[in-house]
């Protein structure tokens, strides 16, 4: 069973903060790294596809950088806007399995409060 | 909107009841994904279909029953559900299945209640 974990669980913040949050994933047979964001009632939304050890992605305040060697992946959102609040998924896949069978986190729940 | 529409959005059935949910996506995509999302649990892939085939069945109780019909077009029957299957169902298409190049679209789910 693979384990992906996200942390912290959720967490509040304040209008122009920034923050960042964690995804764990088992370091052994890493094919890829997927982030997306969920809104309350509305559909989750791709962010990211990681593959390379050491790579960064961008778009717009929102980044995330992943270390395949250690298995960890962070997300950082720079200046929290209120229209930020959602919940943040990272998804795993392994080299090891089909090459489409996601393995997701449980979510970081984000509340950015005006 | 991210080109996946999903009906009904919110469904209550009985256990004897026969339903089925329904996703559509607008996107051109050859894969489609049936996920289930218990309370307080990761989404859980149910079904994968590429071109029309369906290449996963992830140890999917024979109660849930999906259907392909064409690439646009995803059914998940349902027939003599348990109350533990009360959840949320979310669909995804993708360009190809391969999870290395292609991020998945989803739809906005479909709430179910069995009673």
């Amino acid at each position: 069973i693979l384990n992906v974990e996200q942390s912290p669980q959720s967490l509040h913040v304040q209008e122009g903060d920034s923050t960042n949050f964690t995804c764990s994933f088992p370091s052994s047979n890493f094919y890829a790294l997927h982030w997306y964001r969920w809104e309350t009632a509305k559909s989750p939304e791709a962010l990211f596809v990681m593959t390379l050890n050491g790579d960064e992605k961008k778009k717009g305040r929102i980044s995330a950088t992943l270390n395949t060697k250690e298995g960890y992946s962070y997300l950082y959102i720079k200046g929290s806007q209120p229209e930020d609040s959602a919940t943040y998924l990272c998804a795993f896949l392994n080299s090891g399995g089909s090459n489409y069978k996601l393995t997701f986190g449980k979510g970081t729940l984000l509340t950015v409060n005006p | 909107e991210t080109g996946v529409t999903q009906t009904p959005r919110h469904l209550v059935m009985g256990m004897t009841n026969k339903k089925s949910l329904k996703c559509e996506q607008h996107l051109g995509h050859n894969a489609m994904y049936w996920y289930k999302q218990s309370a307080k649990k990761p989404l859980e892939l149910m079904f994968v279909y590429s071109l029309e085939e369906r290449v996963e069945n992830n140890s999917v109780p024979s109660r849930f029953s999906p259907e392909c019909p064409n690439s646009s077009h995803l059914f998940l029957h349902l027939h003599t559900l348990q109350p533990e299957d009360s959840a949320l169902y979310l669909c995804a298409s993708s360009q190809g299945t391969a999870g290395i190049l292609y991020e998945q679209y989803f739809g906005p789910g479909t709430r179910l209640t069995v009673t």
